[in-house]
């Protein structure tokens, strides 16, 4: 499995645009890209998932260049309810053989008025 | 529509006792997959159960089992509890086997003291 790495924490503001990069060197060429956002004592949320080049949808962007060695997330506009660790995985899609998710430790974000 | 709910919240309990935790899964999903997550880190896949069968298993001792019912609910079983089990138990359902696109419930948190 590819192993990700993600910077441990962010500080934002209200209202700015948050980007989060996730490192993948090892990545195969069936592995797709997802984000999951974890809220203090609850379960993880799927937000959103990619294979090449941009993906959007109602909550956030994928960003992922064309070596797939790295992707980010971007989420507009922030606030404080965006406040929560976000988990860049990196393995089979949705829709693909395997079950399991493999989950790093994540990058806290937190956002401030 | 509920989703997915694990039971009890929260659990404290003492080193060498047992604990069953149980989920029920969101209504129509078949597959069920069980993770722990230790304070500050990410989730760790321990179980996968598919119509009433084992279909992944993560790196947990043999302490750690599983089942799941006609009705596509699962209980997690620890036996011989000892202190580094203490963690946030997670429970996910997805529509079938194969997808990973995974709902997660609430937790139960389990205390071994």
């Amino acid at each position: 499995l590819a192993k990700t790495t993600q910077p441990i924490s962010m500080d934002s503001y209200e209202g700015q645009e948050v980007n989060i990069t996730c490192s993948h060197n090892n990545i195969a060429t069936n592995d797709y890209i997802t984000w999951y956002q974890q809220f203090p004592s609850q379960g993880p949320r799927f937000i959103i998932q990619g294979y090449k080049t941009k993906v959007t949808n109602e909550v956030a962007s994928l960003f992922i260049p064309a070596d797939r060695k790295s992707s980010t997330l971007s989420l507009p506009r922030v606030s404080l309810s965006d406040t929560a660790v976000y988990y860049c995985l990196v393995g089979a899609s949705y829709n693909n053989a395997g079950n399991m998710l493999t989950f790093g430790g994540g990058t806290r974000l937190m956002v401030k008025p | 529509d509920a989703g997915v709910t694990q039971s009890p919240t929260h659990l404290i309990k003492t080193r060498g006792q047992h604990v069953t935790l149980r989920c029920s899964p969101i209504s129509g999903h078949k597959s069920v997959s069980w993770y722990q997550q230790v304070l500050g880190q990410g989730p760790q896949f321990i179980f996968q159960y598919y119509e009433k069968e084992e279909r992944g298993r993560g790196n947990f001792p043999d302490r750690f089992s599983a089942r799941q019912f006609p009705n596509y609910s699962s209980e997690l079983n620890v036996n011989a509890l000892l202190l580094g089990d203490s963690a946030l138990y997670l429970c996910a359902s997805s529509l079938g086997q194969n997808h990973n696109e995974q709902f997660f419930g609430p937790g139960t948190r389990l205390t071994v003291l």
